[in-house]
Formats: structure tokens, sequence, C-alpha cells
């Protein structure tokens, strides 16, 4: 059964301290493992999506790498806005079903 | 892009009562979630719909709970009886199956609260 595991739960940082996210998965193949940002009250929000390992993207300060077992989500001098909850989620090979990890509230202080 | 549309935004009910819940994807989407999000359980996958058509429904959690999407512009989730144990947010998502790839597009969800 696939699996999502992400560590820290919660990370409090200053403004401009950089650090990173992780997110370890267990997938029979993996189709695709996806990052999304959730603000309260709303819905998760889109971020990256990686496809084999060794693949980086990068929007703004947040950058995403993939290796066989986890994907980091590395945050570099981040800004108060930054604050919300990331989650990560994979797909496997057998279909579309998109199974979420339990997220990292990031708290960014200025 | 209107993105995907929930209602209504929060529900306030009684146990026993019903419950329905309501989603438009965007436009143009083959693909249809509905998760449950608690602080316990984080994001959990109740059902998703290909085309209308129910693919995977392992994550309903009994048969209180039914999922229909008669168009695909339409799909609601009921609940008959509520109970407690049921107060939650719902998302709504939708995704197009051009590339299997493709993220998820997700609704600000219901937040329903059962007494």
């Amino acid at each position: 059964e696939d699996q999502v595991t992400q560590s820290p739960e919660a990370l409090r940082l200053q403004e401009g301290e950089s650090s990173s996210l992780n997110c370890s998965y267990t997938v029979s193949g993996l189709r695709g493992l996806f990052w999304y940002r959730q603000d309260p009250g709303k819905g998760p929000e889109f971020l990256f999506t990686l496809y084999s390992a060794g693949e980086e993207k990068e929007k703004e300060r947040l950058k995403a790498t993939l290796t066989k077992k986890e994907s980091f989500l590395h945050i570099t001098a981040p800004k108060p806005e930054d604050s919300a909850t990331y989650l990560c989620a994979v797909r496997d090979t057998g279909g579309f079903k998109t199974i979420f990890g339990a997220g990292t509230r990031l708290f960014v202080k200025a | 892009d209107a993105g995907v549309i929930q209602s209504p935004r929060h529900e306030v009910t009684e146990m026993g009562q019903e419950v329905t819940l309501r989603c438009k994807p965007i436009s143009g989407h083959d693909y249809l979630f509905w998760y449950r999000q608690t602080m316990m359980r984080g994001l959990e996958l109740l059902i998703y719909f290909n085309n209308n058509v129910p693919i995977d429904d392992s994550g309903m959690p009994e048969d209180r709970f039914s999922a229909k999407m008669p168009n695909a512009s339409f799909s609601t989730l009921k609940i008959q009886p509520s109970e407690p144990r049921d107060s939650a947010v719902y998302f709504c998502a939708s995704s197009l199956r051009g590339r299997y790839n493709s993220p998820l597009h997700f609704g600000n969800g219901t937040r329903l609260t059962v007494t």
C-alpha cells in the first residue's frame, strides 16, 4: 500500500533562515510526486510535480528535489508570507489515485 | 477559469440528519475526487470518478456515505444519517487525464459540523 510520511510535523523559522522539509514515500511504482501549499481555510494549491529521481523544480524561494525514496522541499531565505502547511502527495503507476502525507506546518517569524 | 466550486462553505447539522455537499469541477476536467481532512487523519481520499464513473470508492468510510456524478459538471457527496465523527472539512478536486502526472485542483472545501 502506498505511504507518504512528512517531517517535521511543524517547523518554526526566523525570516531569512533557510531549511528543508522532508517527504518519504513508498509506492509500487512512482508516476508522480506532488507538492502543495495549503493556507488556513483554503484548499491545497499546487506547487510542483516531480517524475523521476534526480529531478529538481524551482519557484521563487522554493526548490523541490526527488530521490528514489524521498523528496525535499528547500526553502531559501523564507519570508512570513511563506507560512503555510506544505503537503506532499504521490501517485503510483496503477492509476490516478493520489495519496497525501500529513503535512508540515511552517511558521516564519519576521 | 473559475476553479473548482464547492457549496456550501459551512454546514452545521444535527446528528441523524442528511447532509449533501456539492461540487462543480473545472470545465474540461475528466477526473473528480472527494477528500476529507481532519487534524487526526489528514487528507483522506474517499472516492474518485473518471468521466462520471466511480473508479475507486475504497476510501468511503461506510454505507452512510454515497457519491454521485450525474454529469461532467456536477457531483454530490451525501451522508445519511450524519454522525458527530463525520465532522471535518470535505474537499473536492478535479484533474485532466491528458497527462498522467496532471495535478489536482482543489476547491476551498465545505466545513461540516455535526452536533
